[in-house]
């Protein structure tokens, strides 16, 4: 699975869009991006993934390049809740073992 | 909530015993894979298991050992524990290896002393 770099933390004002970098400029046609998150002292919880199109769901969106070397997860309106440390990570979907690689994540604090 | 159930929630050992921790999937998963999360990092594989089968591996050594149930429960045992296994065990359960989300408990916090 192709590695992945964020930034180690950064900050986001209650309300406001919450928008988190990944570089993934090794990836390979045939992996995905996902993204997960951990609430601190909870296990990680699945947010969205995406191929190459752009990607919603009701917790976020995913826009990935056209040359998919990097994406951004985006929480519109971010609350306090939001607040974790969210994992990009990129792997092949239907692989045997269906391992999760994480690398050290974001870690977002959302501020009122 | 995932419906993914894990005990106990803390644990404390003494180096050189054995522990063994539990995890319950959620309903209609066939697949549990365990990680370990050392303090400020980010969660590595140890092993999944699909159908009561070990269906891959990390970089973890033979004392890390587990079991899966018929009824798709499964143990994390760990032999002869070191200082450097203190860390968040979870599980996480997944209606099968070719899907793309997995499911996590909330973990087991284990200290070794």
């Amino acid at each position: 699975d192709a590695k992945t770099t964020q930034p180690t933390s950064m900050d986001c004002a209650e309300g406001r869009a919450a928008n988190l970098p990944c570089n993934h400029s090794t990836i390979s046609g045939n992996e995905y991006v996902y993204w997960y998150r951990q609430i601190h002292s909870q296990g990680p919880q699945y947010i969205i993934h995406g191929l190459k199109n752009n990607e919603t769901n009701e917790m976020a969106s995913l826009i990935i390049t056209e040359d998919r070397k990097s994406s951004t997860l985006i929480l519109p309106h971010a609350t306090l809740r939001d607040t974790a440390v969210y994992y990009c990570i990129v792997r092949v979907a239907n692989n045997a073992g269906n391992m999760l690689t994480f690398g050290g994540g974001t870690r977002l604090m959302v501020k009122p | 909530e995932t419906g993914v159930t894990q005990s106990p929630t803390h644990l404390i050992k003494t180096r050189g015993q054995q522990v063994t921790l539990r995890c319950s999937s959620q309903s209609g998963h066939n697949t549990v894979s365990w990680y370990q999360q050392a303090l400020g990092q980010g969660p590595q594989f140890i092993f999944q298991y699909y159908r009561e089968e070990e269906n891959g591996r990390g970089n973890f050594p033979p004392r890390f050992s587990g079991l899966q149930f018929p009824n798709y429960s499964s143990e994390l045992n760990v032999n002869a524990l070191e200082l450097d296994d203190s860390a968040l065990y979870l599980c996480a359960s997944s209606p099968g290896t070719w899907t793309d989300t997995q499911y996590f408990g909330p973990g087991t916090r284990l200290t070794v002393l």
